[in-house]
């Protein structure tokens, strides 16, 4: 089986840099992806990390490393329509096929 | 232009009734999902097409039956609904099987009563 763990909810101000932690357990794993949702949207996704290191997309930064089953993701500059929720998801592979495995997703509430 | 589209937007109903929700992707992608997102906004893979083709059935009961008519399209029927299906269904696509990036419909909220 897999699992990830993500904190349930995060806060913090605008203007602020906030972290979001991913630890996950699986096999046939190939990455890790990011995916952004407002309340009443769909899933938008984020980033990808394949490989371990820090890749950076304007405001936000993911992180993997792969030995240590732990990623990140890291908002900087906050702003209030940053406040979301936000999941990681593995991508594995399972009985012959690849697919994607979401956690259970962080509220991040930003406030003025 | 809408990547991806469902229809409905929200879909309210008796319990044991039958029902279907309609997905269809203008992206010329080849693979398309259905997940389930429930009341704690969980998130979970149901079923996976890879060019009409089902790849990915995450045992589901068979109540839900997955039709792909074509690579821009896939459908969902529900038998004998039950106050446990209740959940956001959402569609997605993928360029491949299981890529990281894939591209979600606004969803199908669905309430049984």
């Amino acid at each position: 089986g897999q699992s990830l763990e993500q904190p349930s909810e995060v806060t913090a101000v605008e203007g602020a840099i906030v972290q979001i932690n991913c630890t996950y357990q699986t096999s046939g794993f190939y990455g890790l992806s990011w995916y952004q949702q407002h309340d009443g949207g769909a899933p938008t996704f984020l980033s990808y990390n394949a490989l371990d290191g820090l890749e950076e997309t304007g405001r936000f930064s993911s992180f993997l490393s792969r030995s240590d089953s732990y990623g990140y993701l890291l908002l900087q500059e906050l702003q209030m329509k940053d406040s979301a929720s936000y999941f990681c998801a593995v991508k594995m592979r399972d009985t012959g096929f690849q697919k994607l495995v979401f956690g259970t997703g962080t509220r991040l509430l930003v406030s003025p | 232009d809408t990547a991806v589209s469902q229809t409905p937007k929200y879909l309210v109903t008796q319990m044991g009734n039958d029902k279907s929700i309609k997905c269809e992707q203008n992206l010329g992608h080849d693979t398309m999902y259905w997940y389930k997102q429930d009341s704690k906004k969980f998130l979970k893979i149901m079923f996976s097409y890879n060019n009409k083709e089902l790849i990915i059935n995450e045992t589901v009961p068979n109540r839900f039956s997955p039709k792909s008519p074509d690579k821009a399209h896939l459908n969902l029927h529900i038998n004998s609904l039950e106050l446990g299906d209740s959940a956001v269904y959402f569609c997605a696509s993928s360029q491949g099987e299981g890529e990281a990036e894939q591209f979600f419909g606004p969803g199908t909220r669905l309430t049984v009563l």
